[in-house]
């Protein structure tokens, strides 16, 4: 069965301070691989995925993220943090796109930012 | 920008009612989907639905939940009698390839 795992539960960066949150999967085949983030009392926006083709993907407000099939790995960064991203991080995986498919999620990072 | 839309965003019940979350979905999406999260941990996969049926469901949705897709642009969860451990954050998705979803709504059981 697929899995994600989100080493570090909180992490605190500097505001202007480049960030990188990590993220593991364990699945047998390519995954499909997303980046969400939860803003307080907010839903789940898609940042970034990655279906196929280029191993680093550009999302949305300045992430990006690199899947590393030798890791089964796909860390998101950025290279300079805003208070604004002050938020909850979430990897997911899906195993295929056949038929009506389920997101594994990761146990999620927050992400503090000091100003 | 279609979005997933979730009403209402809090619910609070007494334990052993029966609660209805509802969602609207994007409009042409043909792939619905509902997950919880409880507070403090990892969001959960509870269901997916297609084609007016259900297509996978976790060990989590029982007996006690069903879902229904009750006109051309509702879709429901219905908990039929709560118990406190479904206190948690309910969001609906809709979507195939990317899944979008919705702000969701907080269930407090009580």
């Amino acid at each position: 069965a697929q899995s994600v795992t989100q080493p570090d539960i909180h992490i605190t960066v500097s505001e202007g301070a480049s960030l990188e949150l990590r993220c593991n999967y364990s699945y047998g085949a390519t995954p499909y691989l997303f980046w969400y983030v939860q803003s307080p009392g907010q839903g789940l926006q898609l940042l970034l995925k990655y279906f196929s083709g280029d191993t680093l993907v550009q999302g949305i407000k300045g992430f990006e993220a690199e899947f590393k099939r030798s890791q089964s790995s796909f860390n998101l960064r950025k290279p300079s943090v805003h208070w604004s991203d002050a938020a909850e991080y979430f990897c997911a995986v899906v195993g295929s796109f056949q038929g009506a498919q389920k997101l594994v999620f990761g146990q999620g990072t927050r992400l503090t930012i000091n100003p | 920008e279609p979005e997933v839309t979730q009403t209402p965003s809090h619910q609070v019940t007494q334990m052993g009612q029966e609660v209805i979350l509802r969602c609207v979905p994007i409009s042409n999406h043909l792939y619905f989907y509902w997950y919880r999260q409880i507070l403090g941990q990892k969001v959960e996969f509870l269901v997916s639905f297609y084609n007016n049926e259900i297509s996978e469901k976790s060990e989590i949705f029982d007996d006690q939940f069903s879902v229904e897709r009750p006109d051309g642009s509702n879709f429901t969860l219905k908990i039929r009698s709560t118990k406190l451990e479904d206190s948690a954050m309910y969001f609906c998705a809709s979507g195939k390839n990317i899944q979008y979803f919705g702000a969701g709504t907080r269930l407090s059981v009580l």
